[in-house]
């Protein structure tokens, strides 16, 4: 079935740039997406992605799309402090309705 | 444009009873994701609907339900609670299945003691 893999953790400092990645098996995926969740908040939509793109790119993120290594990256230029959350990759088929599968996360510690 | 609203926001119940929760998808919207994020399992897919009707599930028991109204809010219903649905109930809408974006609504806390 369907799974999607990210690494659990992930540190930098203020101001260094970040870089979560994550891999998915689906090879009929047409949306990637990035989500970002702080402590008791709901997801939000950070990006998304179409299969058919390499790179997408919006003010602060850059989304780096391989698809024959089913691979996607999640770039943060100058990290801040605020930017310390969950983050996670999820993929979607996008025919015949929504089904989105999630990677478990990569928590973000973001130093001052 | 108000955002996916969810209620409640929290909710306490005992084992065995059963659950509606709501939610209202952003205006325009007519497809209505469930989820359910457990700190073990993650952010799993309930099902999803569109107008009115289910076209996606995930693969959680029959005691898991929902439906949608002609106004795209949907319900879904939790029979015969158990200690194991004690979880954050996540709604996301869309605008139709061929847009990517997908909007999620804050969530209910549902504890089952």
């Amino acid at each position: 079935g369907e799974d999607v893999e990210q690494s659990l953790f992930l540190s930098v400092r203020e101001g260094d740039s970040s870089v979560i990645n994550c891999t998915y098996t689906d090879s009929s995926s047409t949306y990637l997406y990035w989500y970002k969740q702080e402590p008791g908040a709901g997801l939000q939509l950070l990006t998304y992605i179409f299969s058919n793109m390499d790179m997408k790119q919006d003010q602060r993120l850059t989304v780096l799309l391989n698809k024959k290594d089913k691979h996607l990256s999640l770039r943060i230029a100058d990290t801040q402090t605020g930017d310390s959350a969950i983050y996670f990759c999820a993929e979607s088929s996008g025919t015949g309705g929504f089904k989105t599968i999630f990677g478990a996360g990569t928590r973000l510690f973001v130093k001052a | 444009k108000a955002g996916v609203t969810q209620t409640p926001r929290y909710l306490i119940k005992t084992r065995g009873q059963q659950v509606t929760l709501s939610c209202s998808p952003i205006s325009g919207h007519r497809s209505v994701s469930w989820y359910q994020q457990t700190p073990g399992q993650g952010l799993q897919f309930l099902f999803e609907y569109f107008s009115e009707t289910q076209r996606n599930k995930g693969n959680f028991p029959g005691r898991f339900s929902g439906r949608q109204f002609s106004n795209s809010r949907s319900e879904m219903n939790v029979s015969t609670l158990e200690l194991g649905d004690s979880a954050l109930y996540l709604c996301a809408s869309s605008l139709a299945s061929s847009s990517g974006e997908q909007f999620f609504g804050p969530g209910t806390r549902l504890t089952v003691l």
